[in-house]
């Protein structure tokens, strides 16, 4: 079966502007997570959406905001980018969330300039 | 709040050294522990996970995991390591339904 999908695979921005990442999960599955990582931060969790409604949230400031379709596709969405922001943004789907686990996608690398 | 604590940041051993890597979280609850790998460029896979049952899980690539509740400690054990298990490896915690929280990882370089 396919994996875990995110377009696009690089993505280079300039300072303030705005950028939306795309993740398709496997089929089936209904969680759809989103992290960032850095080296200095490693994995840091984004927000989680099952069944189009966000269940999770973590600490990261409302310029970060993402939603979920019906077909459980998920969108996340930077807003006047920082170059802090620069980061590998992976997303992770899974059936229900919890024991279940989570298969990562190969991430999008964006680079803010 | 769930936290996870990875000792090692960098690990370097020959090729067919035994592998022991350490991870330890903090949650008091019933709790699902995962770990995964990252080779160098590619994306996280799972190694293995314990939600229940034998504390002792066996997982892909010949690696295991204990899980030792009184410790909370979900250490990582492989008995021969190869070259080409160099990669990053990260342990992440959950319970019930809430999200992931990962160690900062621990890097993994094996010379041939």
């Amino acid at each position: 079966k396919a994996g875990v999908t995110q377009t696009p695979r690089y993505l280079i921005k300039t300072r303030g502007q705005q950028v939306t990442l795309s993740c398709s999960p496997i089929s089936g599955h209904r969680s759809v997570s989103w992290y960032q990582q850095t080296p200095g931060q490693g994995l840091q969790f984004l927000f989680e959406y099952f069944s189009e409604t966000q269940r999770n949230k973590g600490n990261f400031p409302g310029r970060f905001s993402g939603r979920q379709f019906s077909n459980s596709r998920s969108e996340m969405n930077v807003s006047t980018l920082e170059l802090g922001d620069s980061a590998l943004y992976l997303c992770a789907s899974s059936l229900e969330g919890g024991k279940y686990g989570y298969t990562f996608g190969s991430g999008t690398r964006l680079t803010v300039v | 709040a769930q936290s996870v604590s990875q000792h090692n940041h960098h690990v370097i051993l020959s090729e067919a050294a035994s592998l022991e890597l350490g991870c330890n979280y903090s949650y008091g609850g019933t709790v699902n522990l995962f770990w995964y790998v990252q080779y160098p460029g590619q994306h996280l896979q799972l190694l293995l996970k314990y939600f229940s049952g034998d504390p002792l899980v066996k997982g892909i690539k010949g690696f295991e995991a204990e899980f030792i509740k009184s410790k909370f400690s979900f250490n990582l054990r492989k008995p021969s390591v190869q070259w080409s298990d160099t990669a990053e490896y990260f342990c992440a915690v959950n319970s019930g339904y809430s999200t992931l929280t990962f160690g900062k990882g621990t890097m993994l370089l094996v010379s041939p």
